[in-house]
């Protein structure tokens, strides 16, 4: 595996259900974040961890509970969702330096029904 | 709070027609950031811009960036099909623990021939 990679790509769930959301990166970086994007709003920063601490919660609802056991795997609970929450779920991860460029994972398709 | 804008939010255009797509950023930053997103993919990184003044080129596409003006632009040249994708700017905010990125909408550019 290279680069970023996110399972599932496609998720259904209730909005009773418990799922996770998991994310991996293979370059080495040491900060990991989550992003919604929806057809709604522009591409949104939830949380952002630098060497497994959570360093920003962007006013993320707590029916969003981020894990992050090490800097390499980064994990997206979800529990109690609204229709709302329905989108795309993208992971990213960087090297803390002067460019820091990001780079994404093919992302979760996530519906809430 | 930063805020992000794009426009045009949508650009049809001709194979080898030129143009250009701006991106104006309301507070100081000198990170600016351009991706491009194809239908169901991920987004990918095309840009790193870090100073002001700075101007960067790869194939058709070549991004400036003034910082002073607080705008970023992203010029087409003699497009072709293949550029047909979602643009995004994302402005910076850089910090020791990981970068946090604001987004603009995108913008969705289709190129007929």
């Amino acid at each position: 595996e290279t680069g970023v990679t996110q399972t599932p790509r496609h998720l259904v769930m209730g909005m009773t259900n418990k799922k996770s959301l998991k994310c991996e990166q293979h370059l080495g970086h040491n900060a990991m974040y989550w992003y919604k994007q929806s057809a709604k709003k522009p591409l949104e920063l939830m949380f952002v961890y630098n060497f497994k601490e959570q360093t920003e919660n962007n006013s993320v609802p707590s029916r969003f509970s981020p894990e992050c056991p090490n800097s390499s795997h980064l994990f997206l609970h979800l529990h109690t969702l609204q229709p709302e929450d329905s989108a795309l779920y993208l992971c990213a991860s960087s090297q803390v330096s002067l460019q820091e460029t990001q780079y994404f994972g093919p992302g979760t398709r996530l519906l809430v029904l | 709070e930063l805020k992000v804008e794009q426009n045009p939010l949508f650009l049809s255009m001709q194979e080898g027609k030129n143009y250009t797509i701006y991106c104006n950023y309301s507070t100081t930053s000198d990170r600016l950031y351009w991706y491009r997103q194809d239908p169901g993919k991920s987004l990918e990184s095309l840009f790193v811009l870090l100073s002001n003044g700075a101007v960067k080129q790869e194939g058709r596409l070549m991004a400036s960036l003034d910082t002073k003006a607080r705008l970023s632009t992203l010029h087409i040249t003699a497009a072709v099909h293949d550029l047909s994708a979602t643009y995004f700017c994302a402005v910076g905010q850089p910090g020791y623990y990981g970068n946090k990125l604001v987004f603009g909408a995108g913008t969705i550019l289709r190129v007929k021939s």
